[in-house]
């Protein structure tokens, strides 16, 4: 089975810019996978943040970017505030309707 | 304004069988994929499956296969994701999810307690 492997958490201050990557157990993440970051707290629904690689969902902040870093997807957010304290997770689209998460990093901002 | 609002919570008991429900509005709802979410306590999400109301054409996470089975009713707009004989593992936050433009999960239902216990 793919694992899609994830930072298990990062900290930042406020502020600051932290990038979190999303990689392949086997292989490279390209745009051919489409890769997608989600923003989730438990219990509450998940919020699209980037899809398409790089494509910011509506009403996002340009705070939240999204990029290929070698041979990872990434999602870098520039100028870190209190409320994206969160997990993030990545998800690969791997063909014939099915997709893959994540393994999910935590993000702390303090 | 696009919209994916679940059913309540649920409380089970091992064995028995369970329907939960996504129901979609404020767009076409035959034209777009479905997925499901689940999402362990303490856990990561996972990826179950999805389903083309338009035809009902169904692909299951190979991890998910056998175990649920995704449905839809097009005639009220609605999705389903149900348990044959739930078991207490199943115990897990499900969350439902259209599947919009450039492959993206771009609107998600609030999300369906189903809790297993005896």
């Amino acid at each position: 089975q793919t694992l899609v492997t994830q930072e298990p958490s990062f900290s930042v201050s406020p502020g600051g810019t932290v990038t979190l990557t999303c990689g392949l157990s086997s292989g490279s993440v390209s745009t051919s996978y489409y890769p997608s970051w989600y923003q989730h707290t438990p219990g509450q629904a998940p919020r699209t943040l980037i899809y398409s690689t790089n494509t910011r969902s509506s009403g996002v902040p340009d705070r939240f970017s999204g990029s290929i870093l070698g041979n990872k997807a990434a999602l870098t957010i520039t100028g870190a505030q209190a409320d994206d304290e969160s997990d993030y997770y990545c998800v690969l689209y791997m063909g014939s309707g099915n997709y893959v998460f994540g393994t999910g990093t935590k993000v702390i901002v303090l | 304004e696009v919209q994916l609002v679940q059913s309540g919570a649920e409380v089970k008991k091992p064995g028995e069988s369970l329907k939960i429900s996504c129901k979609g509005s404020g767009y076409t709802f035959i034209s777009y994929w479905i997925g499901w979410v689940r999402q362990m306590p303490g856990k990561g999400l996972e990826w179950m499956g999805i389903i083309y109301p338009g035809d009902s054409d169904t692909r299951y996470s190979p991890s998910f296969q056998g175990q649920v089975t995704i449905s839809a009713d097009k005639s009220i707009s609605t999705a389903y994701l149900q348990w044959s004989s739930l078991k207490a593992s199943d115990t897990a936050m499900y969350y439902c999810a259209r599947r919009g433009g450039e492959l993206t999960l771009d609107s998600w239902g609030q999300g369906t307690l189903v809790t297993v216990s005896s």
